[in-house]
């Protein structure tokens, strides 16, 4: 079974651009959720969906955003990029019951000069 | 108070030795437990998940869960130079279908 594929793997963009990220979950998952992982804070939840709904969201500003698609793919779009959002955006997927298990795709590196 | 706790290390052990990871959550509603294990540049991988009181065993590998003392641990027996890694502790299932992750002990196994 092939895993969690993310699009694309690596990005360079300057502040003020915006972006968009891709997520394709492991075939039969619907729930796909989005991280942020930076040195210094580790792995920081941006957001959940599942059957195309945002279920959950973490503490990020509205320039994140996200959303699902009918087949469970994932995208998210930063806007008005900052230097600070520079990190490895990771997307997780799972069937979507509490508490199983989630597994990563390869992760996006985002560089924001 | 962060909700998962880990020690950042590095922790260090010789090779052959056993590498005791440890985490500490702060809501006791949490019944999943899991331990990635992150290279640098890589994504995490998972390790292990534990859901009930006690040990689990997989290879290598031993999961502990104490509930009333809100611990998890990892121990590695037979530590090898490959298990040199960031390891992630997660924390899920107190309804809000949410992982809540520490940020990570970074394990250095000495050849």
């Amino acid at each position: 079974k092939a895993g969690v594929t993310q699009t694309p793997r690596y990005l360079i963009k300057t502040r003020g651009q915006q972006v968009t990220l891709s997520c394709s979950p492991i075939s039969g998952h619907r729930s796909v959720s989005w991280y942020q992982q930076t040195p210094g804070q580790g792995l920081q939840f941006l957001f959940e969906y599942f059957s195309e709904t945002q279920r959950n969201k973490g503490n990020f500003p509205g320039r994140f955003s996200g959303r699902q698609f009918s087949n469970s793919r994932s995208e998210m779009n930063v806007s008005t990029l900052e230097l600070g959002d520079s990190a490895l955006y990771l997307c997780a997927s799972s069937f979507g019951q509490e508490g199983e298990t989630q597994y990563f795709g390869p992760g996006t590196r985002l560089l924001v000069l | 108070q962060k909700e998962v706790e880990q020690n950042s290390g590095p922790l260090s052990v010789p090779e052959g030795a056993i590498a005791s990871l440890n985490c500490t959550y702060s809501d006791r509603g949490s019944q999943s437990f899991f331990w990635y294990r992150q290279y640098s540049g890589k994504s995490p991988e998972l390790i292990m998940f534990i859901y009930s009181n006690g040990d689990k065993e997989d290879g290598r590998f031993t999961a502990q869960l104490n509930k009333a003392s809100q611990y998890v641990s990892l121990l590695i027996r037979d530590s090898q130079p490959s298990d040199s890694a960031t390891y992630l502790c997660a924390v899920s299932g107190s309804g809000t279908y949410k992982y809540i992750f520490g940020t990570g002990t970074r394990l250095k196994v000495l050849a």
